[in-house]
């Protein structure tokens, strides 16, 4: 059964601290998003990547955030320094598109929730 | 730009009641995709439907119809005959845009009382 899955689930920090969210996408999925979900703001989209390569980050704080692709199995979200503000679950999704009948469909992992005192 | 529109931020009902969940959607594009996700308790969201901006045909699955209209830009989610199980957060999600970027709506929690 392959799904998406995402570590820490669970993580509380300190404000300033570097806190690293991974992502591993299913296998053979192209397309892999992030999004950080709170009560006040819904499900905001971070970054995405195609093909490993990012195509949007517009979303993300720029200043403190930062989104990688290592590899094909890997997505990274990184947050340095870490706020009280950041306080939210991140969610990993993952899909294969490529102008077929999958195109937009995304497969989620089941969330890092992230508290920063 | 692209946005999603989910203006019930709540919707209680009681068992068995019918319930109408509205979407309303923004894009500049002629192809783009359209979606509905469920969010239960447990968190994870699970996808629901596809449904491409060429085929305006509603579908049926079951309790859960969805009516998508694109006169008025949108795609309404009906589940018939609720359950308590159907108790969750449910996001609509358009698909558009070059890089075919996701947007979502802020979602609707519905409640199903016994």
């Amino acid at each position: 059964d392959a799904r998406v899955t995402q570590t820490p689930r669970d993580k509380v920090t300190e404000m300033g601290q570097e806190v690293t969210m991974r992502c591993q996408p299913i296998l053979g999925h192209n397309t892999v998003f992030w999004y950080r979900q709170t009560m006040m703001q819904g499900l905001e989209l971070l970054a995405y990547f195609r093909n490993r390569a990012p195509l949007d980050d517009s979303g993300m704080p720029k200043d403190r955030f930062s989104a990688e692709m290592p590899d094909a199995t890997l997505a990274t979200l990184k947050i340095q320094p870490s706020e009280p503000r950041d306080s939210a679950v991140y969610f990993c999704a993952s899909g294969l598109w490529g102008g077929g009948a999958n195109t937009g469909e995304l497969f989620f992992g089941e969330g890092s929730r992230l508290t920063v005192l | 730009a692209q946005k999603v529109t989910q203006a019930q931020t709540e919707i209680s009902v009681v068992e068995k009641e019918d319930v109408t969940l509205d979407c309303v959607y923004e894009t500049r594009d002629t192809t783009y995709y359209l979606f509905w996700y469920k969010q239960p308790p447990s968190g994870e969201l699970v996808f629901l439907i596809r449904r491409n901006s060429f085929d305006e045909q509603n579908e049926i699955s079951g309790r859960y119809s969805w009516n998508f209209q694109k006169s008025t830009s949108s795609f309404n989610f009906t589940i018939t005959a609720s359950q308590v199980v159907d108790s969750a957060v449910y996001f609509c999600a358009l698909c558009s845009g070059g890089y075919q970027k996701v947007t979502f709506g802020t979602g609707t929690k519905l409640q199903v009382i016994p």
